[in-house]
């Protein structure tokens, strides 16, 4: 069975640094390029980025670049989502997917999404 | 960057009625074109892909259509379970932009 676990919610004050993770299983981890998707609260969703975790290939949308850094742990099947130094304005869900392979294409699978907090 | 626009933001109708959500994008993206349903408090859920293709599992009452730069989703007979924000997103090149989301509710 596919999964993506991702970790706790998080409640942070601006310019903290953090790490969310998501963790894939049942699939092989490194052959599938596995994006993340912001969801401000009341708001809709927003491409942040995807990573190939085989080789750590990255593609950051424009909005996105520069303000956080996608990693992959091959040997944990593992992603990670990394900000050095959050504001209010990051507050949001955010959620790991999986993106299908030929001829699935699309977001298939979901993390259950971690949500973030920053508040003074 | 290619933007998406989805119409209506949002919509009410009745359970059995056809509905139809619209995604325009700003440049031709062939048929690389996803629909999602997010059903409130809940992931997202793949629908479509390829722009007419149904994902394994969903509804047959979901269908799409169209290529280039206008699309449709179209629920044949809306059934309460329905009740959710819909998505469109692009992924001919990145980013994959999603679109601003139609919300659907039942008259």
């Amino acid at each position: 069975e596919v999964q993506l676990v991702q970790s706790g919610a998080e409640v942070k004050k601006p310019g903290e640094s953090l790490n969310i993770s998501c963790k894939g299983s049942g699939f092989s981890f490194t052959t599938y390029w596995i994006g993340w998707v912001r969801q401000m609260p009341g708001k809709g969703l927003e491409w942040m980025g995807i990573i190939y975790p085989g080789d750590s290939d990255t593609r950051y949308s424009p909005s996105f670049q520069g303000q956080v850094t996608f990693s992959a742990d091959k040997s944990t099947s593992t992603a990670y989502l990394q900000w050095t130094s959050l504001k209010a304005s990051d507050t949001a869900m955010y959620y790991c997917a999986k993106w299908g392979r030929v001829p699935v294409s699309g977001f298939d699978y979901w993390g259950q999404g971690t949500l973030v907090t920053v508040s003074s | 960057d290619i933007q998406m626009t989805q119409s209506p933001s949002s919509l009410s109708a009745s359970v059995g009625d056809r509905v139809t959500i619209t995604c325009r994008a700003s440049q031709g993206i062939n048929n690389y074109l996803a629909w999602y349903q997010q059903k409130p408090g809940k992931v997202p859920n793949l629908l479509i892909y390829a722009a007419s293709t149904l994902q394994s599992g969903v509804p047959s009452r979901f269908s799409g259509s169209g290529s280039g730069t206008d699309f449709t989703l179209t629920i044949s007979s809306l059934q309460p379970e329905d009740v959710a924000t819909y998505y469109c997103q692009k992924y001919n090149s990145a980013p994959w932009t999603f679109g601003q989301g139609t919300k659907v509710e039942i008259k």
